[in-house]
């Protein structure tokens, strides 16, 4: 079985400064790695995506993100948010050996003037 | 292309009524899943589908069931809707041989 870690539940930054939301999984092979986006009441938007290759992948947005497999990670970050990156942030992970996505359970960002 | 399209948008039912959700994809996509969104639970998978004719249970099965008769269409059926049940919808699909979904705009369904 898979399983996907978000650890913080709800973060407040800043306009301006950086943020990094985490991520971490459990699964023993080489995952696809994605990391979406949800602002309220809105569908989900694929912010960026790892397969495999250079571990650290630029997505939309300004936002980053670096997979890690000695720590079984794939971070979230930007440089500088804005007052509209304020949403919600979803990891997932699927496997090679199927077709199911696995979703952690979502970090709420609040952003602050 | 249209993509992924869901209808309705909103839904409220009462207890023990049964409706379908609808779940239509243009990029002749093998696999389509269903996924209910709960607070504090992110995504979790219902029922998905390789292909016509062929469907299978994810993580929440209970409750509904799914028929796959053409490519296009996945469509999702609450038999007799439960409270238990209000939850937000989303539907993918993605190519067998692809590794991203795409997903549908969601439906928001309320069970009083």
């Amino acid at each position: 079985a898979q399983s996907v870690t978000q650890p913080d539940i709800h973060i407040t930054v800043s306009e301006g400064a950086s943020l990094e939301l985490r991520c971490n999984y459990s699964y023993g092979a080489t995952p696809y790695l994605f990391w979406y986006v949800q602002s309220p009441g809105q569908g989900l938007q694929l912010l960026l995506k790892y397969f495999s290759g250079d571990t650290l992948v630029q997505g939309i947005k300004g936002f980053e993100a670096e997979f890690k497999r000695s720590q079984s990670s794939f971070n979230l970050r930007k440089p500088s948010v804005h007052w509209s990156d304020a949403a919600e942030y979803f990891c997932a992970v699927g496997r090679s050996n199927d077709y199911k996505l696995s979703f952690g359970a979502g970090t709420t960002v609040t952003v602050r003037a | 292309n249209a993509g992924v399209t869901q209808t309705p948008k909103f839904q409220v039912l009462k207890t023990g009524q049964s409706m379908t959700l609808q779940c239509a994809q243009d990029m002749n996509h093998e696999y389509m899943s269903w996924y209910r969104q709960d607070p504090g639970m992110g995504l979790r998978l219902i029922h998905y589908s390789v292909g016509a004719g062929i469907t299978d249970q994810g993580e929440v099965p209970n409750g509904y069931n799914v028929s796959r008769s053409t490519t296009e269409d996945f469509p999702l059926r609450l038999l007799s809707a439960a409270p238990s049940q209000t939850s937000v919808y989303f539907c993918a699909s993605k190519p067998l041989k692809g590794h991203e979904q795409y997903f549908g705009p969601g439906t928001r369904l309320t069970v009083t």
